[in-house]
């Protein structure tokens, strides 16, 4: 069965700092991954995907993630902190090879100190 | 393109009663999604549909929930009855191949 794990359930940092949030996958085949975000009271908002072409990937609002295989990693990075940036991030696997059944992790909330 | 788009935004309603949620998909994508979010449970997978059919109907909780995909650009979740503990936000999300699901901004239900 696939799974996705995210680390962690918060994470702090200051405006102008680097930004890591974490997400691991189990699987026996290649995955694809997603990261999405979820701002108070919207919806969630695709950040960037991974389809088994290049193992890092730029995404929107200056995100990025590189898929390990090694590691079975996807971690989400930005280098500077926008107070913007504070919401909720989802990691998302699929072993279908498309969307039609994907895996959620169960989210890290991004809080921006000024 | 407007996106996805879900109505009501917000519904409260009696115990008891039905209760009927909408969405219009992206013009063009081919899958249709519905989620529910709870603070305890997380997003969770409803129901999904691959032109307008149902493929995978597990994750509908209970024979008081059902879906409908009439036509491309409609489908709807109905709860009848309705139980607070279906209080939750209920997404619907469209997709095309492989660019990703596209969201709508959710129906915040409470049923009290």
């Amino acid at each position: 069965a696939q799974s996705v794990t995210q680390l962690d359930s918060h994470v702090s940092v200051s405006e102008g700092t680097p930004v890591l949030l974490r997400c691991n996958y189990s699987s026996s085949y290649s995955p694809s991954l997603f990261w999405y975000v979820q701002h108070p009271n919207k919806g969630l908002q695709l950040l960037l995907k991974y389809t088994s072409a290049a193992t890092l990937v730029k995404g929107i609002n200056g995100f990025e993630a590189e898929f390990k295989k090694s590691e079975t990693s996807f971690h989400l990075t930005k280098p500077s902190a926008h107070m913007s940036d504070a919401a909720e991030y989802f990691c998302v696997v699929s072993f279908s090879g498309g969307y039609q059944k994907v895996t959620f992790g169960t989210g890290t909330k991004l809080q921006v100190i000024p | 393109d407007a996106g996805v788009i879900q109505s009501p935004r917000h519904e409260v309603t009696e115990m008891g009663q039905e209760v009927t949620l909408r969405c219009k998909p992206i013009s063009g994508h081919d899958y249709l999604f519905w989620y529910r979010q709870t603070m305890m449970r997380g997003l969770e997978l409803l129901i999904y549909f691959n032109n307008n059919v149902p493929i995978d109907d597990s994750g509908m909780p209970e024979d008081r929930f059902s879906a409908k995909m009439p036509n491309a650009s409609f489908s709807t979740l109905k709860i009848q009855p309705s139980e607070p503990r279906d209080s939750a936000v209920y997404f619907c999300a469209s997709s095309l191949a492989n660019y990703g699901y596209t969201f709508g901004s959710g129906t915040r239900l409470t049923v009290v």
